[in-house]
């Protein structure tokens, strides 16, 4: 069936340093969405790519749709301790676009 | 706007007991979504709501599982009976319909159950 992997599932970054999570989907995407999950709390919308090659940017975070559609990328540029958490990117499941299915995540720990 | 509001935030019961979690999700929105979160399988969608009615429900793990929507501000899952293989957090979400592809999802804080 349709899957949706994650790589690194964890990463420890001393603070300033940069972090990439990688997304990967066994199946071309309609579009993707992003989440932060801080520990302890809910999955919080980042954003949502949708067209090939698509590049945004939110301050120092920098996500990227591949061409294929079926890679996405979340690169933080010089981490802080308020980036700690971990990463889902989420993709639809077949022509559904409500319908999401996720990866396991990147926890991020970030050393002052 | 409150959110999306789950009760309650905790709960840890015994095999065997039934556990009913709680969810309202935000005024205006007509999706409902609930999830199951646990470190091996990650966040698992078990059912979606379209104004009130089930769309999809072919995550929910087994019969003991039933979820309900009775109106467009309250929605429940219960378990019953429970078993420790359960014990996860269990999200409720909900997104607006929306007129194109941005379909975000608002989660609600989560219930951490525990079944003992």
């Amino acid at each position: 069936g349709q899957q949706v992997m994650q790589i690194p599932q964890y990463q420890h970054v001393q603070e300033g340093e940069d972090f990439t999570t990688y997304c990967n989907s066994s199946t071309t995407l309609s579009n993707i969405q992003w989440y932060k999950q801080r520990p302890g709390g809910h999955p919080v919308f980042l954003i949502q790519l949708v067209k090939s090659g698509e590049v945004k940017k939110q301050k120092r975070l920098t996500f990227q749709f591949g061409e294929a559609k079926k890679n996405s990328s979340l690169h933080i540029t010089a981490t802080q301790t308020t980036d700690v958490g971990t990463y889902f990117c989420a993709g639809p499941v077949g022509g559904n676009n409500r319908k999401l299915i996720w990866g396991l995540g990147t926890s991020l720990a970030v050393n002052p | 706007d409150a959110g999306v509001i789950q009760s309650p935030r905790h709960e840890v019961t015994e095999m065997g007991q039934e556990v009913t979690l709680r969810c309202k999700p935000i005024s205006g929105h007509d999706y409902l979504f609930w999830y199951r979160q646990t470190m091996m399988r990650g966040l698992e969608l078990l059912i979606y709501f379209n104004n009130n009615v089930p769309i999809d429900d072919s995550g929910m793990p087994e019969d003991r599982f039933s979820a309900k929507m009775p109106n467009a501000s309250f929605s429940t899952l219960k378990i019953q009976p429970s078993e420790p293989r359960d014990s996860a957090v269990y999200f409720c979400a909900s997104s607006p319909e929306g007129g194109g592809p941005l379909n975000e999802q608002f989660f609600g804080p989560g219930t951490r159950l525990t079944v003992l």
